[in-house]
């Protein structure tokens, strides 16, 4: 049973390009999360999906910032018009839930995105 | 709504002496606990979690976490560390969605 799976690990974009970051969650995982890490910080929630719905995107930036889990296929994360300040690891988690709530998440190994 | 403190950013503790890192959350509904460690250039990985039962969870590797109720903490400990427990670790609490405290850096020293 292969983890999470991120890719690219590595992302290199210039200013004003789209970043694509794809996130394939562990078999029978039905839930997402996407958070951002920057140097010396946290993790930053952006956003919690289910397949074909967002549950949450409190965390999200209100523009350029984009997500969706289709019912078949990873899970994107999308920036359009990259900015430096774009710059950061993003990792992504899935999860199943149970009749209990949800159940602990695993992560995958972070796309770490740079803007030159 | 959820939030989660990690009281301590940095730790420097030596080797094989114990550590104790902090983690109190404050939550309306029931919650699960967790922490999960990241070593450097890596993603996070599940320490130990708590979901119900016995208060006190330990990880196969020697950390143990103590679910506080009446205090709302769940503080990770370690009687003795050792150099490749040094890492970062994160203390998380699940109601609904997954959310983390801001982490706190162990750096053991020989």
């Amino acid at each position: 049973n292969a983890g999470v799976m991120q890719n690219p690990r590595h992302l290199v974009r210039r200013r004003g390009q789209e970043a694509r970051l794809r996130c394939s969650p562990m078999k029978g995982h039905s839930h997402v999360y996407w958070y951002r890490q920057l140097p010396e910080e946290g993790l930053k929630f952006m956003v919690y999906l289910q397949k074909e719905n967002i549950i949450d995107e409190s965390g999200m930036p209100k523009e350029r910032f984009s997500a969706e889990f289709p019912k078949e296929g990873p899970s994107i994360l999308r920036i359009q018009q990259v900015v430096r300040g774009d710059s950061a690891a993003y990792f992504c988690a899935s999860s199943r839930r149970t009749g209990e709530g949800n159940t602990e998440a695993f992560f995958g190994q972070g796309t770490r995105l740079t803007v030159v | 709504a959820q939030s989660v403190t990690q009281l301590d950013s940095q730790v420097p503790v030596f080797e094989e002496a114990p550590v104790e890192l902090r983690c109190n959350y404050s939550s309306s509904v029931s919650v699960y606990l967790f922490w999960y460690v990241q070593y450097p250039n890596q993603g996070l990985q599940l320490l130990l979690k708590y979901l119900s039962g016995s208060t006190l969870v330990e990880s196969i590797n020697g950390f143990e976490a103590e679910f506080n109720k009446s205090q709302t903490s769940f503080h990770l400990r370690k009687p003795s560390v050792h150099i490749s427990d040094t890492a970062e670790y994160f203390c998380a609490v699940n109601d609904y969605k997954l959310s983390f405290g801001a982490g706190t850096t162990v750096t053991v020293r020989a």
